[in-house]
């Protein structure tokens, strides 16, 4: 079945590094844009980054430009978020999320993973 | 940045009755809008996308309106399945936002 898998997740101290990955299965990874969605303890759903379906095409939300590095491995189908200089700020449940539209029509995210928690503490 | 202010923040209600929850963007996002619903320790699960389109599996209880800057969503008749967070997106431009979330408990 369709299926979205993270992991990565973990507790990481204030200015260190940690990489997600998200592993898909069920569809054609490589027609779909992605997207990373964290979710602090209690709060509201934030987004954070895009990839399009060719990886060609990345956006970030000002929150984490320039900290964080998205990629994706098509023949691996497999999603990434590198996050540099992590701040306690940055704690959160990350989700990576399905585009609903192929090649690029982003109206909704239909495929969420399970999502994996990060904790920035020292 | 576009924001999704939605409203009431929190509602209290009890199964069979009809609800609508509002989502109003600080600017025209036409209707690239997507309603999810999200119960505690789960990931968001997609409802209503393109403002009025009922994902598919979706019961039909959930109907979405709305265009440019004011959206809703409505459940016909709750059930006790229904009760959770629901949270707006705007997909009209980067970067992508959600609106605070309404939080729906039982009476």
């Amino acid at each position: 079945q369709v299926q979205l898998v993270e992991s990565g997740g973990g507790v990481v101290q204030p200015g260190r590094s940690l990489r997600l990955s998200c592993a898909a299965s069920g569809f054609t990874f490589s027609t779909y844009g992605m997207h990373w969605v964290r979710q602090a303890p209690g709060k509201g759903l934030e987004w954070v980054a895009i990839t399009s379906y060719d990886g060609d095409n990345m956006y970030y939300s000002d929150s984490v430009k320039g900290r964080f590095n998205l990629s994706r491995d098509n023949s691996k189908n497999t999603l990434y978020l590198q996050m540099n200089s992590l701040r306690a700020e940055d704690s959160a449940v990350y989700y990576c999320a399905k585009e609903l539209g192929d090649y690029g029509e982003m109206n909704a995210f239909d495929i969420w993973g399970q999502g994996t928690v990060v904790t920035v503490s020292s | 940045d576009i924001q999704l202010t939605q409203s009431p923040s929190f509602l209290s209600a009890s199964v069979g009755d009809r609800v609508t929850f509002t989502c109003r963007a600080s600017q025209g996002i036409n209707s690239y809008l997507a309603w999810y619903q999200q119960k505690p320790g789960k990931a968001p699960k997609l409802l209503i996308y393109a403002a009025s389109t009922l994902r598919s599996g979706v019961p039909s209880r959930f109907s979405g309106s709305g265009s440019g800057t004011e959206f809703t969503l409505t459940i016909s008749s709750l059930q006790p399945e229904d009760f959770a967070t629901y949270y707006c997106q705007q997909l009209n431009s980067f970067p992508i936002t959600f609106g605070q979330g309404t939080r729906l408990e039982i009476k």
